[in-house]
């Protein structure tokens, strides 16, 4: 089975630091992975995804993340905060066959500070 | 941008009661998606549809719900006997493949 944990519910930073989500994945097959990010009362938006291509995956926003095979993580990056960026970010896994439902983290919710 | 639109974006409905909740698809998208979140928990798979028919349904989704693409255009999550369990933000998800998927706004289902 497949799973997502998401170390750090709660994330502060100030404005201009860099920013550093974890996320850690369980799978037996390989896995396709998914940054999104969900403002106050929206839904949730995809910010970026590993496909099994480049593993250093570029994203809206100056987002990026980073798929590390032996690591079993895709850690969620900016270099510099900014206050838009706060927000609750999920990280989510499938299986690049047979299924393409999404197995969500906990998430976490980033603070930024002025 | 295109994007998945929900109606309503509140519900709020007696336990026992039909609730249809509404997603339009965002146009020359071919994958749906029905997710939910119990208030303080996880973003849960409910049930993906692909071609007019179900491709794959999670053990939330039991005899109690159904999806149906009524009109070609919106996408439809049916509950049919509410449980006070079955409150929860409900979201429609949307793709053109199977690996990019876009959400809607959700729904929040309140049953009292």
């Amino acid at each position: 089975a497949q799973s997502v944990t998401q170390l750090g519910s709660h994330v502060s930073v100030s404005e201009g630091a860099l920013v550093l989500l974890r996320c850690n994945y369980s799978s037996s097959v390989p896995p396709y992975l998914f940054w999104y990010v969900q403002y106050p009362n929206q839904g949730l938006q995809l910010l970026l995804k590993y496909t099994s291509a480049a593993t250093l995956v570029k994203g809206i926003n100056g987002f990026e993340a980073e798929f590390k095979k032996s690591e079993t993580s895709f850690h969620l990056t900016k270099p510099s905060a900014h206050m838009s960026d706060a927000a609750e970010y999920f990280c989510a896994v499938t299986q690049s066959y047979n299924t393409d439902k999404l197995i969500f983290g906990t998430g976490t919710r980033l603070q930024v500070f002025p | 941008e295109p994007e998945v639109t929900q109606t309503p974006s509140h519900q709020v409905t007696q336990m026992g009661q039909e609730v249809i909740l509404r997603c339009v698809p965002i146009s020359n998208h071919l994958y749906f998606y029905w997710y939910r979140q119990i208030l303080g928990q996880k973003v849960e798979f409910l049930v993906s549809f692909y071609n007019n028919e179900i491709s794959e349904k999670s053990e939330i989704f039991d005899d109690q719900f159904s999806v149906e693409r009524p009109d070609g255009s919106n996408f439809t999550l049916k509950i049919r006997s509410t449980k006070l369990e079955d409150s929860a933000m409900y979201f429609c998800a949307t793709g053109r493949g199977a690996y990019e998927q876009y959400f809607g706004p959700g729904t929040r289902l309140t049953v009292t």
